[in-house]
């Protein structure tokens, strides 16, 4: 069965260095997302995408975020200056769609995750 | 209030136990309902979905929806060791145009299934 595969599946940085989180979706899907898990929380969304541009995003994405489809088959997370407080798993999912009323009925299929620990 | 509660467990039960786990919400927009079920340092996998009140079935899982009392269950039956699991809910308004679908989740229910 097709899945949402993430990399790397841990990542340590430092405070206030740029980490970049990588995912690619499952094949024919169109509607991609970021979503966090802090530590004994819940999973929380980040930001969705759609057409190569953000369609939705939350509180929590401000400018140290940005996402990108760079090619065909990757999807991207940036942190550009990362805190404490990012330490996290990232988890990327996908949903397929075909527009239309379709579009709405196909739920998230999510990664793995990224283990990201800022030191 | 918080937009979903669910209680955070443990829960634990014998094999063959019947389980059911259940989540409210508050907001009166949510019309689509999924159940995800997480093992230890990996990502959601979804086992049921439905945008419709009343019962689905699939094999061992039974999702309800009450949205009159909104309210949410995830019924297992013949429950098994390998149900060991955190099970979230997550539930999204019906959003009629393109790359809606941003999910709200409950905390998650930790379930051990008992040899």
């Amino acid at each position: 069965e097709p899945e949402v595969t993430q990399t790397p599946s841990h990542q340590v940085t430092q405070m206030g260095q740029e980490v970049i989180l990588r995912c690619v979706p499952i094949s024919n899907h169109l509607y991609f997302y970021w979503y966090r898990q802090i530590l004994g929380q819940k999973v929380e969304f980040l930001v969705s995408f759609y057409n190569n541009e953000i369609s939705e995003k939350s509180e929590i994405f401000d400018d140290q975020f940005s996402v990108e489809r760079p090619d065909g088959s990757n999807f991207t997370l940036k942190i550009r200056s990362t805190k404490l407080e990012d330490s996290a798993m990232y988890f990327c999912a996908s949903r397929k769609g075909t527009g239309g009323r379709s579009s709405y009925n196909s739920p998230l299929h999510f990664g793995n995750g990224t283990r990201l620990t800022v030191t | 209030q918080k937009e979903v509660e669910q209680d955070p467990g443990p829960l634990s039960v014998p094999e063959g136990a019947i389980v059911s786990l259940n989540c409210t919400y508050s907001n009166s927009a949510f019309q689509y309902f999924m159940w995800y079920r997480q093992y230890s340092r990996k990502g959601p996998e979804l086992l049921m979905y439905t945008y419709s009140s009343g019962n689905k079935e699939d094999g061992r899982f039974t999702a309800q929806v009450d949205k009159s009392s909104k309210y949410i269950s995830l019924f297992i039956r013949d429950s098994q060791p390998s149900d060991s699991a955190t099970y979230l809910c997550a539930m999204s308004p019906l959003i009629l145009t393109g790359g809606g679908n941003k999910l709200t989740f409950g905390t998650g229910t930790q379930l051990k299934v008992e040899l």
